[in-house]
């Protein structure tokens, strides 16, 4: 079954500190792997897609496909990273339709 | 940049009513969504429109219905609201169908439906 697992509902961190958002993920292909970012009062948006291999605002994720994760990491977290984070899958076996985890709401504390 | 235009940010509604939430996108995308978003569930796929006057059913389809008569314009009605409709319903639209790395799926503000 296709499966998208964040197991964090909350994560709170200090500034300055490690940031990782967990995603562990179920499929029998090959997905592609997002990362979606809701900030309070604004709409949900696309952080970052794994084949892109990209950094955007300090973020960062990699596939593992032996560990079936896309976690996301930010060395040192900001204030203004306080978010919804959610992690998503497509492919194939869903027609190219997202699924979702979750959520992981991260609040960083000054 | 894509705009995607929920007309109603927050509504109150009572059970039994027909409810209307519109959603307008400028960027003239084949491709419209409509989700629903609970905590701790994520988001789920209600109906999705690949042109005018298409539509398909996603996850969560029951009690929901929607109308694409214009290609900006997607809307999604219940037909006689009930309590479990509480909830956050967001609408998207993209260029082509479904998520790959070459399209992004644009989302609009939300519309939080509350029915008492």
């Amino acid at each position: 079954a296709q499966r998208v697992t964040q197991p964090e509902k909350l994560l709170s961190v200090f500034k300055g500190a490690p940031v990782e958002l967990k995603c562990n993920y179920s499929y029998s292909g090959s997905p592609e792997l997002f990362w979606y970012v809701q900030y309070s009062r604004q709409r949900l948006q696309l952080l970052l897609r794994h084949i892109s291999r990209e950094s955007i605002k300090g973020f960062t994720a990699d596939l593992n496909k032996g560990e079936t994760s896309f976690h996301l990491k930010k060395p040192f977290a900001q204030e203004e990273d306080s978010a919804m984070y959610y992690c998503a899958l497509s492919g194939a076996d869903s027609n190219y339709q997202l699924i979702w985890g979750a959520g992981t709401k991260l609040i960083i504390k000054p | 940049d894509v705009k995607v235009t929920q007309s109603s940010r927050y509504l109150v509604k009572r059970t039994g009513e027909k409810v209307f939430l519109e959603c307008v996108q400028d960027m003239d995308h084949e491709n419209m969504f409509w989700y629903r978003q609970d905590p701790g569930l994520g988001l789920r796929l209600i109906y999705f429109s690949y042109d005018v006057k298409m539509k398909e059913k996603g996850d969560i389809p029951e009690g929901y219905s929607v109308s694409r008569e214009k290609k900006e314009r997607f809307s999604l009605i219940l037909e006689s609201a009930s309590t479990n409709q509480t909830s956050m319903y967001l609408c998207a639209s993209s260029l082509v169908p479904g998520a790959t790395s070459g399209n992004t799926i644009y989302f609009g503000e939300g519309s939080w439906l509350t029915v008492v």
